[in-house]
């Protein structure tokens, strides 16, 4: 089992260009999601998918959109990027239903704009 | 809405010595708490968690975290550190029945070890 896995590890971008962060898990978990950690921030949620076909947002959704492809992936995507979006993204899952609420995290993005 | 307050941004410990990081939260409900680690360059592994019953739960690497209602706290400690044991270190917390959603983190510890 590979867990939770991003590509790519390392991005930089000018300001204006867009891109997108991929996110994949084989541990057949229903929820995942996006996060982002800032020097002295902690981490905070962009946005969640409580199950496949699902989205919402987290606290800091602003200039981010996201995609469930499948069960298994996750993506965000900057559309228009800024400098004030340079961070190191997570990428999370969790089995999502029940009592355990334990998130598994990617080995993140970090991702510096210009 | 609730929070998680790790009071200390950088604690620095002797290889060998005991270790406590401090975490309060602030929520009127039956928190879930969780304590992840964090080495540099990697992503966050979970330590520990605590959901119901015994107070005193044991985690991974020898650290253990003890859930204290009345001060609405949840250190993590460690008998004796391990120079591998540097990392930061994040407490988080959601709510029974939150949505999917609502894990809070703390602003994470960083541990130093002395050799």
């Amino acid at each position: 089992n590979a867990g939770v896995t991003q590509t790519p590890k390392f991005q930089v971008l000018k300001t204006g260009q867009s891109m997108t962060l991929q996110c994949a898990q084989d541990m057949n978990h229903n929820s995942m999601y996006w996060y982002r950690q800032d020097p002295g921030m902690g981490l905070r949620l962009i946005y969640y998918s409580a199950s496949e076909g699902t989205t919402d947002k987290g606290e800091v959704p602003n200039g981010y959109n996201v995609s469930r492809l499948n069960k298994r992936e996750f993506s965000l995507r900057l559309e228009s990027a800024a400098p004030s979006q340079t961070s190191v993204y997570f990428c999370a899952s969790s089995e999502g239903t029940g009592t355990t609420y334990e998130q598994y995290f990617g080995p993140g993005t970090r991702l510096t704009v210009t | 809405a609730q929070s998680v307050t790790q009071p200390d941004i950088h604690i620095t410990v002797s290889e060998g010595a005991s270790l406590e990081l401090r975490c309060n939260y602030s929520y009127g409900a039956t928190p879930y708490l969780f304590w992840y680690v964090q080495s540099p360059g990697q992503g966050l592994q979970l330590l520990l968690k605590y959901f119901s019953g015994d107070t005193l739960v044991q985690g991974i690497k020898g650290f253990e975290a003890e859930f204290k209602r009345s001060q609405s706290s949840f250190n993590l400690r460690k008998p004796s550190v391990h120079w591998s044991d540097a990392a930061e270190y994040f407490c988080a917390v959601t709510v029974y029945g939150g949505s999917q959603g609502n894990l809070i983190f703390g602003k994470g510890t960083k541990l130093s070890v002395k050799p």
